[in-house]
């Protein structure tokens, strides 16, 4: 969904580093996640926010924080990465109230050597 | 905690077979939602059920909700290749958070 942008789309680093991944939309949507999909487990919740003021934890939080710099963007920071870090990552997005439709970005491949 | 158990894992199949999968809740479901992810590609949404026994078809897929709004399936007629990819369902936890369930992954044999 070309309306909701992640970058970098693939990043190799080393343990330790402090590690950054951004969203933007352009979807106009208060809601804003951050997902890690591993094989075999689905899509697990990171953070969350609702709005600019609001963030929220999700279900596998540890070693991971977050930032909404604005409505449109909504970035993941994992201060010292470390291996079991290794995932694919995604943002995703959705609208109004209630539970409505999530609109993904296209992913972050990130490999922690 | 809220559980969501979705089955089969995987699923081979030969073009034109039909397919199933199946998410089970632990508690009862305020609605459910179907998404689809293709090899390589991000989770796109299919539909959102609400009511209890709905069912709704979008071409050769169905979707139902259980009576007790606590399971619900999905069904593709005579799949076709352009089907793979892996299929999640969705449901609202507390909080308005959406949890996954892991995933039925398809694979259909020309």
């Amino acid at each position: 969904d070309a309306d909701v942008t992640q970058t970098p789309r693939n990043r190799i680093t080393k343990t330790g580093k402090r590690i950054m991944l951004e969203c933007s939309q352009t979807k106009g949507h208060d809601r804003m996640y951050w997902y890690r999909q591993d094989p075999g487990l689905g899509l697990r919740l990171i953070y969350y926010s609702f709005d600019v003021k609001d963030i929220n934890k999700g279900e596998i939080s540890d070693g991971y924080s977050v930032s909404r710099q604005a409505q449109a963007k909504f970035s993941l920071s994992l201060e010292s990465a470390i291996p079991n870090q290794t995932a694919l990552y995604f943002c995703a997005t959705s609208g109004g109230k209630g539970n409505q439709p999530q609109h993904f970005g296209d992913g972050t491949r990130l490999s922690i050597l | 905690g809220q559980q969501v158990m979705q089955i089969p894992q995987y699923q081979h199949v030969q073009e034109g077979e039909d397919f199933t999968t199946y998410c089970n809740s632990s508690t009862t479901l305020s609605n459910i939602q179907w998404y689809k992810q293709r090899p390589g590609g991000h989770p796109v949404f299919l539909i959102q059920l609400v009511k209890s026994g709905e069912v709704k078809k979008q071409k050769r897929l169905t979707f139902q909700f259980g009576e007790a709004k606590k399971n619900s399936s999905l069904h593709i007629t005579a799949t076709q290749t352009t089907d793979v990819g892996t299929y999640f369902c969705a449901l609202r936890a507390g909080g308005f958070k959406t949890i996954f369930g892991a995933g039925t992954r398809l694979f259909v044999k020309a």
